[in-house]
């Protein structure tokens, strides 16, 4: 499978727990986006990265999150003291040198 | 702030017959659109873009139709399949400086059900 990888596909954590998601864009692709999308919305963009570079992160949704790219690679997010309103399917996507986002399948996050 | 929103949050239409997604944008500054098509589970799937410099765009049984004046983006399948059944979302952005788009909005998707 050569597209975005994301795991785990599932993630159930108690409230105040630290969670970490991971994802794996298409081979090659430079540019790497984290989203968040809560049922019957769209996706909402949370931050990207060109290469290992962070491009932009003020619209991460408090200081409790966190994302990085270390070798240009494989991404991670982190949201640290989860509440139970970080429920949500967080989305993983990359590009390449087009203009078109691929999407990973997601993280669904439950926080109980 | 501004974004992007559709007309209809369902949409219903019988099996063979064509159907069309309307999403209206209030930031007149886009000029890079893009319908994903989400099924349950998965994550958005790329369907057919259009940049501001064209009103129209065919792929293989969609079209996409802009209307800047208006500010108007339309979705057209024709001979809907079972397999079309999903949530289709329109997402718009400003073309970087660098010629790429990047930090996409999405308006909150129509959810299309075909009848058999």
């Amino acid at each position: 499978d050569t597209g975005v990888s994301q795991n785990p596909r599932h993630k159930i954590t108690k409230r105040g727990q630290n969670v970490t998601f991971r994802c794996d864009p298409i081979s090659e692709h430079n540019r790497l986006y984290w989203y968040r999308q809560t049922l019957g919305q769209g996706p909402e963009f949370l931050t990207y990265f060109q290469n290992e570079a962070q491009l932009e992160k003020s619209r991460l949704l408090s200081d409790r999150f966190s994302a990085e790219r270390p070798k240009g690679s494989f991404s991670t997010l982190e949201i640290q003291r989860t509440e139970q309103g970080d429920s949500a399917m967080y989305l993983c996507a990359s590009r390449g040198t087009g203009e078109k986002l691929f999407f990973g399948s997601g993280t669904q996050l439950s926080v109980l | 702030g501004e974004s992007v929103g559709l007309h209809l949050p369902t949409l219903s239409v019988q099996e063979g017959d064509n159907s069309i997604i309307n999403c209206a944008y209030s930031n007149s500054a886009s000029d890079y659109f893009i319908w994903y098509k989400q099924e349950s589970g998965k994550g958005p799937q790329f369907i057919i873009d259009i940049r501001s410099n064209m009103d129209k765009r065919q792929g293989q049984r969609v079209t996409v139709l802009l209307n800047k004046t208006v500010k108007h983006l339309s979705l057209q399948i024709a001979a809907t399949q079972p397999g079309d059944s999903a949530v289709y979302f329109c997402a718009e952005n400003m073309m970087n400086s660098g010629g790429g788009a990047d930090g996409l909005t999405f308006g909150k998707g129509t959810h299309l059900i075909i009848q058999p």
